[in-house]
């Protein structure tokens, strides 16, 4: 079955500082994959997608992501974080008509 | 403006009183399905819908069932709930095509259960 997993509970960072979320996939074949991002009492946002081509994917809000093949990985990354990136990310991947998920990393930045 | 609409957005009830979540988008989306979000876990999907009378089980459908029966609309119902089902729920719509293969999901703003 194909899966995500995210390496950290939590990432706080400065405000104006680069961000990076982690997430390694374990996919067979051609993977495809999401990030998400959940603000406090809200529903999930798509914030960008790998299909294929391009391995630096970039989304909503100034985030981008890229696609490293060798390593199994699909880090997000915003140049210079601002306080109001402070949520929940998902990195997760089709499999079988369901998005599977990774445990989620809160992300905090401070002024 | 293009939305999936839970109701209600929190629930307390007891043990073993049915309950109904229900779901309604208005994007003509064929695909729908339900999640259950858990600390630690992240999101699980319970059911999903690939069109209007066909439902099939996602990771975790013990003691949910859902019906689908016109496109827009997809309740996800406890007939009787536990408390191990306090949870937060959401439900997700995408658009047509190979469900979500290579389409973003658009997400329901949650309804937050607890069973006691």
């Amino acid at each position: 079955a194909q899966s995500v997993a995210q390496p950290e509970d939590q990432v706080n960072v400065a405000e104006g500082n680069p961000l990076t979320v982690k997430c390694t996939y374990s996919v067979s074949g051609n993977p495809y994959l999401f990030w998400y991002v959940q603000y406090p009492n809200r529903g999930l946002q798509f914030l960008l997608k790998y299909i294929t081509g391009d391995n630096l994917v970039k989304g909503s809000y100034g985030f981008e992501a890229e696609f490293n093949k060798s390593q199994t990985s699909f880090h997000l990354k915003k140049p210079s974080a601002l306080v109001s990136d402070s949520a929940l990310y998902f990195c997760a991947t089709d499999n079988d008509y369901k998005l599977s998920f990774g445990a989620g990393t809160t992300v905090t930045v401070r002024a | 403006e293009a939305q999936v609409t839970q109701n209600p957005r929190y629930l307390i009830t007891v043990t073993g009183k049915k309950l109904t979540v229900t779901c309604s988008q208005n994007m003509n989306h064929e695909y729908m399905s339900w999640y259950r979000q858990d600390p630690g876990l992240g999101l699980r999907q319970i059911y999903y819908s690939m069109n209007v009378e066909v439902t099939d089980k996602g990771d975790v459908p013990e003691g949910y069932k859902v019906s689908r029966k016109e496109k827009r609309n997809f309740p996800l119902i406890l007939e009787s709930p536990s408390p191990n089902q306090t949870s937060l729920y959401f439900c997700a719509s995408s658009p047509p095509g190979r469900g979500l293969y290579d389409t973003e999901a658009f997400f329901g703003q949650g309804t937050r259960l607890t069973v006691v």
